[in-house]
């Protein structure tokens, strides 16, 4: 079983839906957790991150974590076709210092149609 | 101005052959990365240097061999290429001492073994 599940889709959602991607973890010893996203041929791009518990919003993105359930999420408000992309959950433990891997989820194929 | 460079964009290669790909970043940071995205998308770090010292090293096959002239450049040597290391293979930096991993990734180099 991998340390972090993220369901790959794809998923599918015509414009100004709201999205809703989550993964699951195994490792307590995660502390900061983080969404990337990638659009086709290029490399990730950080999109949000929070530190243990909590919400953290950012215009149309908001960011859950539950630490208690092991189970994070992202929301995306009024998505646009620009949303279209791989979305990837990705987390660090080891006191969250950049010496410390980070671990990613499978990512999930959004596609936002018009 | 591009942050974190990689060449070459796609290499096609024959089964056996010995390859290099070249990662270089221009953000100042002390620390460097080397991923594996699968077919899958699922992406897994190889190797990791902090001021060029190797300090995260996974459960990789010997015939991958990273280096690090300086903290700007981290390359990838592949001896004996397999059919199953096509891949793409993404670079990324970030800076050490931050309370979170942000990391930058380059565009990727496309690796297909024939």
């Amino acid at each position: 079983q991998k340390e972090v599940e993220q369901d790959p889709g794809p998923l599918s959602v015509p414009e100004g839906a709201i999205v809703s991607l989550n993964c699951t973890y195994s490792n307590s010893a995660f502390q900061y957790f983080m969404w990337y996203r990638q659009y086709s041929r290029k490399g990730p791009e950080l999109l949000m991150y929070t530190y243990s518990s909590g919400n953290k919003e950012d215009g149309r993105f908001t960011a859950q974590v539950d630490k208690s359930s092991k189970y994070i999420s992202l929301f995306i408000r009024d998505s646009q076709p620009s949303d279209s992309a791989t979305y990837l959950c990705a987390m660090n433990g080891a006191g969250g210092t950049s010496y410390g891997k980070l671990t990613f989820g499978q990512g999930t194929i959004l596609t936002v149609h018009p | 101005d591009t942050a974190v460079s990689q060449t070459p964009k796609y290499l096609v290669t024959q089964m056996g052959n010995d390859k290099s790909i070249k990662c270089e970043q221009n953000l100042g940071h002390d620390t460097m990365y080397w991923y594996k995205q699968d077919s899958k998308k699922f992406l897994k770090i190889m190797f990791s240097y902090n001021n060029k010292e190797l300090i995260i090293n996974e459960t990789v096959p010997n015939r991958f061999s990273p280096k690090s002239p300086d903290k700007a450049h981290l390359n990838l040597h592949i001896n004996s290429l397999e059919l199953g290391d096509s891949a793409v293979y993404f670079c990324a930096s970030s800076q050490g001492g931050r309370p979170y991993n942000e990391q930058f990734f380059g565009p990727g180099t496309r690796l297909t073994v024939l």
